[in-house]
């Protein structure tokens, strides 16, 4: 079945830019999707990226898909301290029936 | 206001005592979710409907039931629950399947002892 890895924990200084990055096995995904966590909340939808772009930008936020690669990444410009939250990828298959997840990074922003 | 609403947000309960966590959404979307999270696993899919009367297996449904009979409602059942789904769990929904932007409930903590 479709595996998605990320890496557990992420620190960085508030200002500094962060890239949270994500691999994936499933070549036929639609749809990648970043959705953020925080303390006691559900999973919000912070962008997502069609599987034959290579770039989406909005705003702070910098979606990068290498499909040759499989990788995806999160670039979060100018972070703040209220960006502290747990960042999960999540690829559609390509049925578009089931969405896999990865275990989720945790970001962590000092002042 | 738009949302996914699930019932209760947290419940304590022994082995073997049958038990329904309420999922309800006001966005007339068609396909509904259901995830557990546990550290270090991410989100991990039990059941999913992609409309009324219509529901198949994710990664993970041993232990547990689903049904869809209002296209608004999905409750999930656990008919025997035992201490290994303890666990936190998540209703979501989405217009049209996993290639349309999920909302996600709150989430209920449920633990079995």
């Amino acid at each position: 079945g479709e595996d998605v890895e990320q890496s557990l924990f992420l620190s960085v200084r508030e200002g500094d830019s962060s890239v949270i990055n994500c691999t994936y096995t499933d070549s036929s995904s639609t749809y990648l999707y970043w959705y953020k966590q925080e303390p006691g909340a559900g999973l919000q939808l912070l962008t997502y990226i069609f599987s034959n772009m290579d770039m989406k930008q909005d705003q702070r936020l910098t979606v990068l898909l290498n499909k040759k690669d499989k990788h995806l990444s999160l670039r979060i410009a100018d972070t703040q301290t209220g960006d502290s939250a747990i960042y999960f990828c999540a690829e559609s298959d390509n049925a578009g029936n089931m969405l896999t997840f990865g275990g989720g990074t945790r970001l962590m922003v000092k002042p | 206001e738009a949302q996914v609403t699930q019932n209760p947000r947290y419940l304590i309960t022994v082995t073997g005592k049958k038990l329904t966590v309420t999922c309800s959404q006001n966005m007339n979307h068609e396909y509904m979710s259901w995830y557990r999270q546990d550290p270090g696993l991410g989100l991990r899919q039990i059941y999913y409907s992609m409309n009324v009367e219509v529901t198949d297996k994710g990664d993970v449904p041993e232990g547990y039931k689903v049904s869809r009979k209002e296209k608004r409602n999905f409750p999930l059942i656990l008919e025997s629950p035992s201490p290994n789904q303890t666990s936190l769990y998540f209703c979501a929904s989405s217009r049209s399947g996993a290639n349309s932007p999920l909302h996600f409930g709150n989430g209920t903590r449920l633990t079995v002892t």
